[in-house]
């Protein structure tokens, strides 16, 4: 059973860089491409990206300019880089598998932006 | 960017009563390339339906998803009170990704 965990800091402060990682359990992360999504508090979600293990990415337009995700095969995880954050980019932050439709989902990890 | 719009935005339902979800696009999605997802307060969404039409595995009969091109939609034929929840639409046809803003099935 794939099972997904992200973790990382939950307060970033405004004007610095969230990061998180994703750590991926039952699957290997060559099988398939993986991604991040975002909910705010309240609202919808949103897709911000994918990746492959070989390193090969797609991205939100509305968030390309500060997104990078990577991708660490030798410890079977992927991470996420978001810079210049507001209070905006207050969110529940999800990995999940797969570019297309997403399943599994990782629980969740909720990162608040403030000072 | 494919814009999707779901209504109604909340539906009040008995235990036992049909429930259907829409969900317009504002282009066609491509081969059909449309999901739908549960969520639960406090909880990651829950895939249910691919491909417009095909169930997840595990997934009970009573969901059923249909619909082509730019109007689809989630039937569950008789809610059981686990299915009381928010439920979004996706499309993977094209790049951005991009979800509905959701329908909230309540109980009445």
């Amino acid at each position: 059973q794939v099972q997904l965990q992200e973790s990382g800091p939950g307060l970033v402060k405004p004007s610095e860089t969230l990061s998180l990682t994703c750590t991926i359990s039952g699957a290997s992360i060559s099988s398939s491409y993986w991604s991040w999504i975002r909910q705010p508090p309240g609202k919808g979600l949103e897709w911000i990206g994918y990746i492959y293990y070989t390193g090969s990415t797609d991205y939100n337009p509305s968030l390309k300019s500060r997104v990078t995700i990577s991708v660490d095969t030798s410890k079977n995880r992927f991470s996420l880089k978001l810079s210049s954050v507001t209070p905006a980019d207050t969110a529940v932050y999800y990995c999940a598998r797969s570019a297309v439709w997403f399943d599994p989902w990782g629980q969740g990890t909720l990162v608040t932006v403030s000072s | 960017e494919i814009v999707l719009t779901q209504s109604p935005g909340t539906l009040s339902l008995s235990p036992g009563e049909r429930a259907t979800l829409s969900c317009r696009a504002s282009q066609s999605v491509s081969s059909n390339y449309l999901a739908w997802y549960q969520q639960k307060p406090g909880q990651a969404p829950r895939l249910l339906i691919y491909g417009a039409s095909s169930r997840a595995t595990g997934l009970p009969d009573r969901f059923s998803g249909s619909g082509s091109g730019t109007d689809f939609t989630l039937t569950i034929s008789r809610l059981e009170p686990e299915d009381f929840a928010m439920y979004y639409c996706q499309q993977y046809g094209s790049s951005p990704r991009t979800f509905g803003q959701g329908t909230k099935v309540e109980i009445k």
